[in-house]
């Protein structure tokens, strides 16, 4: 079993909608969860990162932790063409190494 | 803030020389990097961990004589590709720890073609 599972997707949705991606872990020891967007040939763009569980919003961005079920969210409301690209969870372990998840792409169809 | 910067972009080269990549953090201070290696399609592979003053320590399966990484400032760190091969040609990509530790910022990556 894998440390970090994310619904691998593709994932096709219409533009203005809302999309949900999710990811669950298995090493209760993770203390910081991160998203990470990337566009095809680039480096990965920190879109949130959070410590406790609960919500954190940055704009359409709204990231859930749910330490208690080992369950992280991403929530992206009016999504749009610009959106689609690869979404990387990340746990951070106790030596600052990042596991990712699988990356689940998106599609935001105009 | 919080950009780390990557040169060269791309670069192409013949079997058998080497090849600098550079990774620099502009606006913080990175005590820790880190290389990475990506795939077409599939999830970034870490390399190995470079920490400032000090040799890497690099993952299982990584030859680190063939991938010698050295961080001598706080800023920057450099990895090179010994003796490159064809299956050396891939994207690599550093990041480099937030000052607080909770996180970390990705460079824009380096395709790399060996010839």
């Amino acid at each position: 079993q894998k440390e970090v599972e994310q619904d691998p997707g593709p994932l096709s949705v219409p533009e203005g909608a809302i999309v949900s991606l999710n990811c669950t872990y298995s090493n209760s020891a993770f203390q910081y969860f991160m998203w990470y967007r990337q566009y095809s040939r680039k480096g990965p763009e920190l879109l949130m990162y959070t410590y406790s569980s609960g919500n954190k919003e940055d704009g359409r961005f709204t990231a859930q932790v749910d330490k208690s079920s080992k369950y992280i969210s991403l929530f992206i409301r009016d999504s749009q063409p610009s959106d689609s690209a690869t979404y990387l969870c990340a746990m951070m372990d106790s030596s600052y190494k990042l596991i990712f998840g699988s990356g689940t792409r998106l599609l935001v169809r105009p | 803030g919080a950009v780390v910067s990557q040169h060269p972009s791309w670069v192409i080269c013949k079997s058998g020389t080497s090849v600098k990549i550079e990774c620099r953090s502009l606006d913080f201070q990175a005590t820790t990097m880190f290389w990475y290696r990506q795939f077409p399609k599939q999830s970034l592979m870490l390399m190995a961990t470079s920490n400032e003053g000090s040799k890497a320590t690099y993952e299982q399966g990584v030859e680190k004589d063939k991938f010698l990484i050295n961080h001598a400032s706080l800023t920057l760190s450099t990895l090179t590709v010994t003796s490159a091969h064809p299956e050396d040609s891939s994207f690599y990509i550093c990041s480099a720890k937030s000052p607080g530790g909770e996180t970390q910022y990705f460079g824009p990556g380096t395709r790399l073609l060996v010839l």
